[in-house]
């Protein structure tokens, strides 16, 4: 078990650009969510995805934002036409969802954007 | 709607002092409650969890929780903090219904540890 990670741990790009950030969850975890996390402040639910499907998409999460996940593995998240905003720590986790699962997510180190 | 309350932004303890840290949740029903600790730059770790059962549940790191309903709480103890505590420390709410699975944070509370 070698937990989730993420890449790249650090991005800054300028307004206006694009950004993806990969998600690899934890292997033989069926469930991942992407989180956003500002200042001072708690992770903030955007979106998740059971396998290759995403059940739930937050109103956090505006056009600009979109989230894939082709093979029930990895994940990535796309920001088109990034905004001073969107400067956050995104926060990628994973769970295993099944009978008799516990149901606890399991975080990676995150992606620092800073949008400048 | 679905909240979590951390009503101290900010803790600071002695070392080998005890801690509690609040946590106040609003939700129609049993909740899963979780708590997480999050050192600076980092990703969240659990601590502990809480499903159903027995209402005093042990965690890593020599913390425990809490669950009283009558008070919709789920506060953090630990009896003796060391230096390596200092972090911030998050709790959720999980929901229970349906398919949803994503967590409600609080806002956090730092902890601070003087020598």
């Amino acid at each position: 078990d070698t937990g989730v990670s993420q890449n790249p741990r650090h991005k800054i790009t300028k307004r206006g650009q694009n950004v993806t950030f990969r998600c690899d969850p934890i292997s033989e975890h069926n469930r991942l969510y992407w989180y956003r996390q500002t200042l001072g402040q708690g992770p903030e639910f955007l979106t998740y995805f059971q396998n290759e499907a995403q059940l739930e998409k937050s109103r956090l999460l505006s056009d600009r934002f979109s989230a894939e996940r082709p093979k029930g593995s990895f994940s990535t998240l796309e920001i088109q036409r990034t905004e001073q905003g969107d400067s956050a720590m995104y926060l990628c986790a994973s769970s295993l969802r099944g009978e008799g699962s516990s149901y606890e997510q399991y975080f990676g180190p995150g992606t620092r954007l800073t949008v400048t | 709607a679905q909240s979590v309350t951390q009503p101290d932004i900010h803790i600071t303890v002695s070392e080998g002092a005890s801690l509690e840290l609040r946590c106040n949740y609003s939700y129609g029903a049993t909740p899963y409650l979780f708590w997480y600790v999050q050192s600076p730059g980092q990703g969240l770790q659990l601590l502990l969890k809480y499903f159903s059962g027995d209402t005093l549940v042990q965690g890593i790191k020599g913390f425990e929780a809490e669950f009283k309903r009558s008070q919709s709480s789920f506060n953090l103890r630990k009896p003796s903090v060391h230096w390596s505590d200092a972090a911030e420390y998050f709790c959720a709410v999980g929901r229970v219904r349906g398919s949803q699975g994503n967590l409600i944070f609080g806002k956090g509370t730092k902890l601070s540890v003087k020598p």
